[in-house]
């Protein structure tokens, strides 16, 4: 079966430490893309990259950072940096998109990331 | 940037009932509408989605409608089941160069009671 995965589903951390959080698709998409969802919020765009070694910042890149040495890769790394880590982290991924017409963001399943 | 606005934040109906969700958005330029169901702790799942050279799309028991000129959207799902009961999220794709950056609402907790 083609799709996302996100692992682990449930991550805890201590306050201090980085963590990584893995995203893995097998769609064959170009694109892929972080959302952190909060209680009562929308999804917000953290990074997203368009092709394999480049990445952009989305809306609330400060205290994250990612690679994307793999086309199917896209490992999210949350810093010490971030003052508020604990959230739902959301990966996303679609094809890549010529003179921008849009294609469909198919998402996994998540992580839930407590720091305590 | 993008902003996208999302009403009501909690709706409730009965089995059969329609229900309709709305969002604005405040860039002219956005061009794609996305709408996704998200259930308890998975990740959100696209139902139907519309361009901006499309005023109305429909599929099945869900419907979305356009208007470009007052910018914006809303969700229609008729003779509503308990399964439909999630959270519902608009989106808005700007224009341009900003590819694929979709901005969310706030989302919508749709209870469907039996």
């Amino acid at each position: 079966d083609g799709g996302i995965t996100q692992s682990p589903k449930y991550l805890f951390r201590k306050e201090g430490q980085n963590v990584t959080l893995s995203c893995e698709q097998n769609l064959n998409h170009d694109a892929m893309y972080w959302y952190r969802q909060d209680p009562g919020q929308g999804l917000r765009l953290i990074y997203y990259s368009q092709i394999v070694n480049d990445f952009q910042k989305g809306d609330i890149a400060e205290g994250y950072s990612v690679s994307r040495e793999k086309k199917e890769s896209f490992p999210l790394t949350v810093t010490s940096a971030q003052k508020n880590p604990t959230a739902f982290y959301l990966c996303a991924s679609s094809k890549y998109e010529y003179a921008g017409a849009p294609y469909e963001q198919y998402f996994g399943p998540g992580t839930r990331l407590t720091v305590t | 940037g993008e902003n996208v606005e999302q009403h009501p934040s909690t709706l409730s109906v009965q089995e059969g009932d329609s229900a309709v969700i709305k969002c604005t958005y405040s860039d002219s330029a956005s061009n794609y509408f996305p709408w996704y169901k998200q259930e308890l702790g998975k990740g959100p799942q696209l139902i139907i989605d519309i361009r901006s050279n499309v005023g109305e799309k429909k599929d099945q028991r869900i419907a979305v409608t356009l208007n470009k000129t007052a910018k914006h959207f809303s969700l229609h799902i008729t003779e509503t089941q308990p399964e439909d009961s999630a959270v519902y999220f608009c989106a808005a794709r700007a224009g341009g160069t900003s590819y694929g950056k979709l901005t969310f609402g706030q989302g919508t907790i749709l209870t469907v009671h039996p």
